[in-house]
């Protein structure tokens, strides 16, 4: 079975700031991870993946995610933020076979302000 | 033209009523699966099929029955709602191994 932890439950940044929004897994076996933007009373969106390959793995707008196996980790970044990046932002896994249910984590929520 | 559509968008009813959320995908996906949203925007598996199968199924109460009558449509019924059923009930489907793609989520109140 995979579980996965998001370590910060809210993550408050100005306008333009960097951000990082950090993720951890555990699994026995290989996964695949994703992250996932909610905005308000709205359903999920798939903001990037990783599947295999290269570990640095970019997505929709402007956010990259890097897997590092070592640490079971696939934190989410964005150089710098907009007003309208503010949402709940889901990191999930699943195992590489068939049949195994995508597991989410608890999100952390992204508040932007100027 | 909407890729994952959930009816209704809101479902307001009382305890111990029997209701039913509608599901239709026309990706051409071949797996559909129903999550739960709770107040604290936690998502949790209820139920996944694979072209009309039953894959998952976990642990929850025998009230909730899924039924898919063919590959596009995935349909959650649920038996003598509860206060605690209330929660946003979200439609996904995907092919083989691809992402999940959502629908815009049913918002179920018990009262």
């Amino acid at each position: 079975a995979q579980s996965v932890t998001q370590l910060d439950s809210q993550v408050p940044v100005f306008e333009e700031a960097p951000v990082e929004l950090r993720c951890n897994y555990s699994s026995s076996v290989s996964v695949y991870l994703f992250w996932y933007v909610q905005y308000p009373n709205q359903g999920l969106q798939l903001l990037l993946k990783y599947l295999s390959g290269s570990t640095l793995v970019k997505g929709i707008n402007g956010f990259e995610a890097e897997f590092n196996k070592s640490q079971t980790s696939f934190h989410l970044r964005k150089p710098s933020v907009h007003i309208s990046d503010t949402a709940e932002y889901f990191c999930a896994v699943s195992g590489v076979q068939a049949g195994t249910a995508l597991i989410f984590g608890k999100g952390t929520t992204l508040s932007v302000s100027s | 033209d909407t890729a994952v559509s959930q009816t209704p968008k809101y479902l307001v009813t009382q305890m111990g009523n029997d209701k039913s959320i509608k599901c239709e995908q026309n990706l051409g996906h071949d797996t559909m699966y129903w999550y739960k949203q709770d107040s604290k925007k936690f998502l949790k598996i209820m139920f996944s099929y694979n072209n009309k199968e039953l894959i998952i199924n976990e642990t929850v109460p025998n009230r909730f029955s899924p039924k898919s009558p063919d590959k596009a449509h995935l349909n959650l019924h649920i038996n003598s709602l509860e206060l605690g059923d209330s929660a946003v009930y979200f439609c996904a489907s995907s092919l083989q191994r691809t992402p999940l793609h959502f629908g815009n989520g049913t918002r179920l109140t018990v009262t």
